[in-house]
């Protein structure tokens, strides 16, 4: 079993859709980063949330230390939005992040 | 802006040669990594440094040797590089100690070995 997981795999949206894409994992953490990648390979950090709730413009990043799930939500989806959203959890102990397999995200107009 | 480098954006070389994968972060950052990314499996972990001349091995750092002589430098070495060494490579870097810390990634280098 992945330490990692997400869901879905792949999705399929119209602009203007809310978007949810989830992350579980089975590990101890202290952080939880939420990651995009667009096609050609370049990676950009979104969120890194410990606790609760972050919002920047249209997306928003949930975490619930309990349940070891975290929600990553796009309002009003466009067409720019698609891309691999990434979740990765940095473990209790140690400097290393484990990563999630990716969501892969289309946006359609 | 943290800024991550990395030498080549694409690169073709040939099974036995030695390859060299070079990153540079211009943020003082103490931490670097290096990942390989392959479809399905996510990011693995190559190997990564917490300070000059210090290295760790990640998950996956068979065939591989790293080396970081100055603080914003961290190289990549594939000995002898072969066919199933074929990946996206990926370099990052973050600040350390602390946990609220994000990882600032290069563009990548999408190596073939053929």
């Amino acid at each position: 079993k992945n330490e990692v997981e997400q869901s879905p795999q792949n999705l399929t949206a119209q602009e203007g859709e809310f978007i949810t894409i989830n992350c579980s994992y089975s590990v101890g953490i202290s952080a939880l980063h939420w990651l995009q990648q667009h096609p050609g390979g370049g990676i950009v950090s979104l969120f890194m949330l410990s606790s609760g709730k972050k919002k920047h413009g249209r997306l928003i990043a949930t975490i619930n230390i309990q349940e070891k799930h975290s929600s990553l939500h796009i309002t009003a989806s466009h067409p720019r939005d698609s891309a691999v959203y990434i979740c990765a959890v940095k473990l209790t102990y140690g400097q290393n992040f484990v990563f999630g397999p990716g969501t892969r995200l289309s946006v359609l107009p | 802006d943290v800024k991550v480098t990395q030498s080549s954006r694409y690169l073709v070389k040939r099974t036995g040669e030695k390859v060299f994968l070079e990153c540079v972060q211009d943020m003082d950052h103490e931490n670097m990594f290096w990942y390989r990314q392959d479809p399905g499996l996510g990011l693995r972990l190559i190997y990564f440094s917490y300070d000059v001349k210090m290295k760790e091995k990640g998950d996956i750092p068979e065939g591989y040797s790293v080396s970081r002589e100055k603080k914003e430098r961290f190289s990549l070495i594939l000995e002898s590089a072969s066919t199933n060494q074929t990946s996206m490579y990926l370099c990052a870097s973050s600040l350390s100690p602390g946990i609220y810390y994000e990882q600032y990634f290069g563009p990548g280098t999408r190596l073939t070995v053929t």
